[in-house]
């Protein structure tokens, strides 16, 4: 079956860029999603098919995906960016998350 | 725009099963396509299947086939997914999701993501 890995945390500076990596064999081949994650709530889509912005999410958030990494940037990042992320990918008939990545804005 | 209304917490013996709901208002039928995933207490996002409004079809995870079923009420809009023989491992919140903009997706890829998301419900495993 097919893995896709994150890393377990992240650290940023607040105002500084983020980025979040998705790893999986050949990813660039596939479309990628990403989710944010506050305690006690559900997921929220803030990339979705690797670079697309739902309505509602600011620009500061971007995706790109090539090779064996897809990647989330939060740029400008803000006390609010605090949550987890958590990347999906489809490999037929599943869905497939990545173990999630813990954003701190220090 | 879709939305989505999750029943209930629930608390369950080892051995029994569970079914949870999800009632979907804003779109059509068709354009349900329910997908359900779990999160165990500190833990990340596991899918367990989902729903495939116009072919009225299911796709399960490998891991919960034979464990699992999801059905549908086309008059109420709601799916219902049932987990049987629950372990304490099954300690989850469950969370539906609709797939857009298309329930089936075959081959490697899939340009369809999950979006929106119910608020969750809270499964309680415990003797």
């Amino acid at each position: 079956s097919y893995e896709v890995t994150q890393p377990l945390s992240v650290s940023v500076a607040l105002g500084q860029t983020a980025t979040i990596t998705c790893a999986g064999d050949n990813i660039g081949s596939k479309n990628v999603h990403w989710y944010q994650q506050r305690p006690g709530q559900a997921p929220l889509l803030v990339i979705y098919r690797v670079a697309y912005r739902p309505s509602g999410i600011p620009e500061r958030f971007s995706g790109s995906n090539s090779g064996n990494t897809a990647t989330l940037t939060i740029s400008s990042a803000q006390a609010g960016d605090d949550a987890d992320y958590y990347c999906l990918v489809w490999d037929g008939p599943s869905w497939v998350f990545g173990g999630g990545t813990e954003l701190t804005v220090l | 725009q879709v939305q989505l209304v999750q029943s209930g917490a629930e608390v369950k013996k080892p051995g029994s099963s569970v079914k949870v709901s999800c009632r979907a208002s804003g779109d059509t039928f068709l354009n349900y396509n329910i997908n359900w995933v779990r999160q165990a207490p500190g833990q990340g996002l596991e899918w367990l299947g989902g729903f495939i409004s116009i072919f009225r079809t299911t796709n399960y995870a490998l891991k919960f086939q034979g464990r699992i079923t999801i059905t549908a009420d086309e008059s109420t809009s709601t799916v219902y997914m049932e987990l049987r023989s629950l372990k304490s491992d099954d300690t989850a919140v469950y969370f539906c999701a609709n797939m857009l903009p298309s329930g089936y997706c075959s081959g490697a890829d899939c340009p369809s993501w999950l979006d929106p998301w119910g608020q969750g419900t809270l499964v309680t495993v415990s003797s």
